[in-house]
């Protein structure tokens, strides 16, 4: 099974910009992945923010975008807020399964 | 307003079994792939498994850890989605939480322990 990475923890300041990044253990990360970025804070159930790649869910503020950047793909915060504080799973697609990233924790300080 | 509503978590003995239930409402479910996501106490989320949709061959596709063990299964008639876990393991205690990423639609999850 392939291994999916993340930064295991980030910091942002109130209005800065951060990227985190979703690499795989099998290559570069591709369109052909499929990368998600799912969100979660704590208590709750997970949400989606961006699917394929830079799709955006209905709720997903304007702020997150996400794209592939130096083989990996990439979720861009633009002007953090402190809601933003939340773990981020990215989850890659292969031939047969899908594989979540170990998470990370981006604190917005 | 969709929702997919878990059921069926509960503590089981290492080597039993347990079936837990999504009932979805809101959706077109039978035009849904549906997923099943666990995370383990205090861990990051695990993909488990999916089904396809009946239209696109409602074939299913397993993670390595819980392949041969347990079986996604959906009644698209009652709108529910299932997973049967057999020969259960400790390492499987986790919160269960029924999806469809990407129309960003989740469960609040359901929890199975798994302890002698």
């Amino acid at each position: 099974q392939a291994v999916v990475t993340q930064e295991p923890s980030l910091t942002v300041s109130p209005g800065g910009t951060v990227t985190l990044t979703c690499g795989s253990s099998t290559g570069a990360v591709t369109s052909g992945h499929y990368p998600y970025w799912i969100q979660q804070k704590p208590g709750q159930a997970p949400r989606t923010l961006i699917y394929e790649t830079s799709n955006k869910s209905f709720w997903t503020p304007a702020r997150f975008s996400g794209s592939l950047l130096g083989g990996k793909a990439a979720l861009t915060l633009s002007g953090a807020q402190p809601e933003d504080e939340a773990e981020y799973y990215c989850l890659l697609t292969y031939t047969a399964a899908r594989v979540f990233g170990g998470g990370t924790q981006l604190t917005v300080l | 307003e969709v929702q997919l509503v878990e059921s069926g978590g509960g503590l089981a003995k290492p080597g039993g079994s347990l079936r837990l239930s999504c009932a979805a409402s809101g959706l077109t479910f039978s035009d849904a792939w549906m997923t099943w996501v666990r995370q383990a106490p205090g861990k990051g989320l695990e993909w488990v498994g999916r089904v396809r949709s009946k239209a696109a061959g409602g074939t299913t596709d397993y993670a390595a850890p819980v392949k041969g063990r347990f079986t996604i299964f959906r009644d698209d008639s009652k709108n529910t989605l299932y997973l049967q876990m057999n020969s259960l393991q400790i390492e499987d205690t986790a919160v269960y939480y029924c999806t469809q990423p990407q129309l960003d639609y989740w469960g609040q999850g359901t929890l199975v322990t798994v302890s002698s």
